[in-house]
C-alpha cells in the first residue's frame, strides 16, 4: 500500500527566495503523482500532475520532479511571493482506478 | 470550470441529526468516487471507495453504518452522516474518476459542524 511522506511539515521563507518541498513515497510502481495547494478552510487546487513515464512537469514558477527509483518527488517554487503561502500536499496513486494517497502536507509561509 | 460539484459547501447541524452531502460529476461519467475526510491541520484520509451500482468499500476504522454512501448513477454519489456527533465535525471531500486513463477530479469540499 502506498505511503506518502512530506518534509518539512512547515517552512517559512522571505519573499523572493527559491524553495524546494520534498515528498517521498514507498511504492515505486506509482501510476502518477500530483501536487496540490490548499488554502485555510478551502478545497484543493491541483498544481502539477506527473505521470509515471514523466520525470518532471512545469507550470509558471512551479516545477515538480518525479524519481521513481528513489521514491521521491520535489516541488520547486521560484521567486516565492506572499500569495504562495498555503499548505502544499503531495499525493500518489498506484493505478487508474485507485485513490490518491496524501502526505500530511507542508505549510508554507512567505514573509513580505 | 469545475468538473466535480459538491454540495453543500458548509453545513451546521445538531447532534443526533443526519446530513447528506452530494458529489456530482458534471461532464463525465464517474465510474469510481472516493470520499475523504480532513480534520483540522491534518491531511486527507480516505474513508471509502464507491463504484457505480456497487456497495462502497470502507477503509479500516470507518463505520459503514454511520457513513452511508450511495453511488446509484454515473454522475452522482452521496455521503450521509447519520446520527452526527460533534466528533464528526470535519471537512469532507469527494473525488471522481472516469473510465480508462482519466484524471481524478475533486469537489470543493463540505465543512460539517455538529453542535
Amino acid at each position: 500500500k502506498q505511503e506518502v511522506t512530506q518534509i518539512p511539515a512547515a517552512l517559512s521563507v522571505p519573499e523572493g527566495e527559491n524553495l524546494v518541498l520534498n515528498c517521498s513515497f514507498t511504492d515505486s510502481a506509482i501510476y502518477n503523482l500530483q501536487w496540490f495547494r490548499q488554502d485555510p478552510g478551502k478545497g484543493l487546487t491541483s498544481l502539477l500532475l506527473i505521470q509515471s513515464s514523466q520525470r518532471e512537469q512545469t507550470s509558471g514558477r512551479l516545477n515538480a520532479s518525479l524519481d521513481k527509483s528513489s521514491g521521491r518527488s520535489t516541488l520547486y517554487i521560484a521567486a516565492s511571493q506572499p500569495g504562495d503561502s498555503a499548505t502544499y500536499l503531495c499525493a500518489g496513486r498506484n493505478s487508474g482506478n485507485t485513490p490518491l494517497v496524501f502526505g500530511k502536507g507542508t505549510r508554507l509561509s512567505v514573509i513580505a | 470550470g469545475a468538473v466535480v460539484s459538491q454540495h453543500p459547501s458548509r453545513v451546521i447541524c445538531k447532534s443526533g441529526t443526519s446530513v447528506k452531502i452530494e458529489c456530482r460529476s458534471l461532464d463525465f461519467q464517474a465510474t469510481t468516487m472516493f470520499w475523504y475526510r480532513q480534520f483540522p491541520k491534518q491531511s486527507l484520509m480516505l474513508m471509502a471507495t464507491s463504484n457505480e451500482g456497487s456497495k462502497a468499500t470502507y477503509e479500516q476504522g470507518v463505520e459503514k453504518d454511520k457513513f452511508l454512501i450511495n453511488h446509484a448513477s454515473l454522475t452522482l454519489s452521496t455521503l450521509t452522516v447519520t446520527s452526527a456527533h460533534p466528533e464528526d465535525s470535519s471537512f469532507y471531500i469527494c473525488s471522481a474518476v472516469g473510465r480508462g486513463d482519466s484524471p481524478l477530479h475533486f469537489g470543493n469540499g463540505t465543512r460539517l459542524t455538529v453542535t
